[in-house]
């Protein structure tokens, strides 16, 4: 069975600076994705940014970026220039590559933007 | 982008009732549907995987003849929680795919809180 990681329940940054969440995973799984999770406080899923363990390249999304370390089994997420609208839940999540499967989810880091 | 809703947004019901949550994919057709539970400030849990036409598949440790799931359609997906009780109090999400054909990716409905009284 998969696990998924996150060692930071909380953390809390001014806004424009830079932050990055860490997540861990293990897996004996080769083809995988790795997600990650944008809980607000509406409750509603939003999807931040994806990888696929095939890639090499580290996935970007506007000012949201990985750092994905397949051999650590390490995915973490970087936000630049963090805006107030940045506060939330976030959480890390594993699916196997078939896709059939469920999302498997860290425990959430609460990320809290300060004015 | 493809969107999922569910109905109710929020339920209260006495305890030894049944209540069925919705979870509908609107605009493509979801092969596959999940259900996940969360608690009060904690992470996303999978109880069981839904495919269309076929029986759910439930995760160790949830109660199949408590949570009873039915995919019956390419876009419609219910969990009814039957005799509630109030530990069964929470909030349910569900999340659709299409694995096989549109995407890999899951995207989730708003979510159901459940407050059994």
């Amino acid at each position: 069975a998969q696990t998924v990681t996150q060692s930071q329940p909380e953390m809390s940054v001014q806004e424009a600076e830079t932050v990055t969440l860490s997540c861990t995973y293990d897996t004996s799984e080769n083809n995988y994705y790795l997600f990650w999770y944008k809980q607000p406080p509406s409750r509603q899923m939003i999807l931040v940014i994806r990888q696929e363990a095939y890639k090499q390249q580290n996935a970007t999304e506007n000012r949201f970026s990985v750092n994905f370390q397949k051999a650590a089994k390490s995915f973490s997420l970087k936000i630049s220039d963090s805006q107030l609208g940045d506060t939330a839940m976030y959480f890390c999540a594993f699916m196997d590559g078939g896709g059939a499967d469920g999302l498997t989810f860290g425990k959430g880091t609460h990320l809290i933007i300060q004015p | 982008g493809a969107v999922v809703s569910q109905h109710p947004s929020r339920v209260i019901c006495k305890s030894g009732t049944s209540v069925k949550i919705e979870c509908r994919s609107l605009d493509f057709q979801a092969t596959t549907m999940f259900w996940y539970r969360q608690f009060p400030k904690q992470s996303l849990m999978l109880m069981a995987t839904s495919n269309e036409g076929s029986k759910a598949t439930y995760e160790q440790g949830v109660e199949k003849d408590k949570f009873l799931i039915n995919h019956a359609s390419l876009t419609l997906s219910t969990l009814t929680v039957t005799s509630a009780h109030p530990e069964d109090s929470s909030f349910y999400i569900c999340s659709a795919s299409s694995p096989g054909g549109f995407s890999y990716e899951q995207y989730f409905g708003p979510g159901t809180r459940l407050t059994v009284t």
